[in-house]
């Protein structure tokens, strides 16, 4: 079985400023690797995902990731945040050996972004 | 704009009652799910339906019987729900395929009371 832990549950940080989500993930096989932004009052969207091939994923809103196998790390980064990145963040991975489409998800971390 | 409409968003319903959630896409997706978010716990993976079959019951309690009718519609049904029930309920659809992007819902919010 697989696990993901968002070693932060909050990040606070001011608008216009660097910001990294942390995410971690355990499993024994290979994994797919998502991200998900959660707005509030509202569903789950995916922001990027990585499935395969180059490790640095680019995503909506100008959002990326970089995959690092050896750490079993899918970390998520943007250069400059706005009040609007204001959000719930879920890193979630699904195992290749499933034959269904299924995801494990973390813990989520909020991200805020003060003015 | 989503893809995946879920009805009611809000529902209050006693521990006697017997309610149901509606969750419908427009996507064309062949696999439907339920996820279950509760506060301080990371989003469960409740059921999983593939072209109208069941293929995945993460141990979820009786007092919740999914039914699928078509590829488009997902129901769950509640009946005798306990307060630690009280969550937001998410469906969520996709390509049955391993890495395909899940579409989720805006969820439904229930409270047990």
């Amino acid at each position: 079985a697989q696990s993901v832990t968002q070693l932060d549950s909050q990040v606070p940080v001011f608008e216009e400023a660097p910001v990294e989500l942390r995410c971690n993930y355990s499993s024994s096989v290979s994994v797919y690797l998502f991200w998900y932004v959660q707005y509030p009052n509202q569903g789950l969207q995916l922001l990027l995902k990585y499935l395969s091939g180059s490790t640095l994923v680019k995503g909506i809103n100008g959002f990326e990731a970089e995959f690092n196998k050896s750490q079993t790390s899918f970390h998520l980064r943007k250069p400059s945040v706005h009040i609007s990145d204001t959000a719930e963040y879920f890193c979630a991975v699904s195992d290749l050996r499933n034959a269904g489409n299924m995801l494990t998800f973390g813990g989520g971390t909020r991200l805020m972004v003060k003015p | 704009e989503t893809g995946v409409t879920q009805t009611p968003r809000h529902l209050v319903m006693g521990m006697t009652n017997k309610k149901s959630l509606k969750c419908e896409q427009h996507l064309g997706h062949n696999a439907m799910y339920w996820y279950k978010q509760s506060a301080k716990k990371p989003l469960e993976l409740m059921f999983v339906y593939n072209f109208k079959e069941q293929t995945e019951n993460n141990s979820v309690p009786s007092r919740f019987s999914p039914e699928c009718p078509n590829s488009s519609h997902l129901f769950l049904h509640l009946h005798t729900l306990q307060p630690e029930d009280s969550a937001l309920y998410l469906c969520a659809s996709s390509q049955g395929q391993t890495g395909n992007t899940i579409y989720f819902g805006e969820g439904s919010w229930l409270t047990v009371v």
